[in-house]
């Protein structure tokens, strides 16, 4: 069954650095998410990004934040300045679009010390 | 604001029986997409079930179904004969949009009697 990579699991980065988060979504998909959990909170959406844009974004993806997809395959979040408070599981998801096939990766855990 | 909806913080259930897990929504959308998602403590999200909104057959997938009502807004989960496994925080998310994009509720625990 196709699977939605993300790499790293886990990444430790101190205050004030930049870090890329990389995912791969499934490779027919059309649609590509970036989700992000405090711990012990609710999954929140970031952003959503298609046609090689971005489609819709919430009020939590400021300036810091940005999105690319490459080189067709790899779909990356950068934080360009990390934050205590963006200490946080960081979840990519990749759809075709209408609500089937919604598929999640398995988090990148994310802490700034 | 679109919102989803779980009153219930925690739930614990004996193995082999029956749990219901509630979710209430918000939505201005006529096309939308209910989910139940489960997150064990690795925090994988795995999806239970999903239902489309203009069906009325309520989603069954094994031992998880979910009774579906539209006009009030509710999705709730049932799970028949409980198994060690089925412990996790459940998530119930709304999905739509032109972007598809998921909206959820703050999870239910679900912890297992001895």
């Amino acid at each position: 069954e196709p699977e939605v990579t993300q790499t790293p699991s886990h990444q430790v980065t101190q205050m004030g650095q930049e870090v890329i988060l990389r995912c791969v979504p499934i490779s027919n998909h059309l649609y590509f998410y970036w989700y992000r959990q405090i711990l012990g909170q609710k999954v929140e959406f970031l952003v959503s990004f298609y046609n090689n844009e971005i489609s819709e974004k919430s009020e939590i993806f400021d300036d810091q934040f940005s999105v690319e997809r490459p080189d067709g395959s790899n779909f990356t979040l950068k934080i360009r300045s990390t934050k205590l408070e963006d200490s946080a599981m960081y979840f990519c998801a990749s759809s075709p679009g209408g609500g089937y096939g919604y598929t999640f990766g398995s988090g990148t855990r994310l802490t700034v010390v | 604001a679109q919102t989803v909806t779980q009153s219930q913080p925690e739930m614990s259930v004996q193995e082999a029986e029956t749990v219901t897990l509630s979710c209430t929504y918000d939505t201005s959308e006529s096309d939308y997409y209910l989910f139940w998602y489960k997150q064990p403590p690795s925090r994988q999200m795995i999806l239970v079930i999903r239902q489309e909104a203009y069906k009325q057959q309520n989603a069954t997938e094994n031992r998880f179904s979910v009774n579906f009502q539209k006009a009030a807004k509710s999705f709730s989960l049932k799970i028949s004969d409980s198994q060690l496994g089925d412990a996790a925080m459940y998530f119930c998310a709304r999905g739509g949009g032109s972007n598809y994009k998921l909206t959820f509720g703050k999870g239910t625990l679900l912890t297992m009697n001895p």
